[in-house]
């Protein structure tokens, strides 16, 4: 049974850090992760998809890794800002059945 | 981008009664929708798969005849808990994946609804 972990569960860092979320999962057999954010109270927003051939994906200041031989997934944010501050979900999808597994999130704050 | 809608965003029901929650996706016909319940400071679990014109796949442990899906059409799908306890008090999201030909691996998110049953 797939389970997957993030680390850590949460963090706060000062306005300007970079950052390194990190997520495992225990079957490497995995179609593709994603990586979410989720406001307080609010519904997901997707923000990166790995496919499982794939090494990494980036759209501006945020860079996703996977190294699904060893089960993890980084998400890296440079320059965090304040507006960065959400909960941050990693996804696998394990076939094509659609089903997601979630991680139970990093709650991050980014303290102006 | 693909908008889905839930409504209500909240509600707050007596022990007992029933709460029907709608998602539907506004402007793409949805394939697939699926449900997920959130607990506090938790993450999403999947509560049940639903297909056009189908019956719902429910995930291990939900209880189908609590947990009513209907998925009447390519836009609507409807979670329907019955006899609703403290305890089902949780956050409920859907998402819906977009009909096309092509295999998609874009789930869309509603922005959740939070039930409170007293």
């Amino acid at each position: 049974k797939q389970e997957v972990t993030q680390i850590p569960a949460a963090l706060s860092v000062p306005e300007g850090e970079n950052l390194v979320l990190n997520c495992s999962f225990t079957d490497s057999a995995i179609y593709n992760l994603q990586w979410f954010r989720q406001d307080p109270g609010k519904g997901l927003t997707s923000l990166l998809l790995i496919q499982s051939s794939q090494r990494e994906q980036t759209s501006g200041r945020l860079n996703a890794s996977l190294d699904k031989s060893s089960g993890r997934s980084t998400l890296y944010i440079a320059a965090s800002q304040p507006g960065d501050s959400a909960t941050y979900l990693c996804a696998v999808r394990m076939d094509s059945s659609y089903k997601l597994i979630f991680g139970s999130g990093t709650r991050l704050l980014v303290r102006p | 981008g693909a908008v889905v809608s839930q409504h209500p965003s909240w509600v707050i029901c007596k022990s007992g009664t029933s709460v029907k929650i709608e998602c539907r996706s506004l402007d793409f016909q949805a394939t697939t929708m699926f449900w997920y319940r959130q607990f506090p400071k938790q993450s999403l679990m999947l509560m049940a798969t639903s297909n056009e014109g189908s019956k719902a796949t429910y995930e291990q442990g939900v209880e189908k005849d609590k947990f009513l899906i209907n998925h009447a059409s390519l836009t609507l799908s409807t979670l329907t808990v019955t006899s609703a306890h403290p305890e089902d008090s949780s956050f409920y999201i859907c998402s819906a994946r977009i009909r096309r030909p092509s295999d998609t691996d874009t789930q869309y998110f509603g922005p959740g609804t939070r039930l409170t049953v007293l």
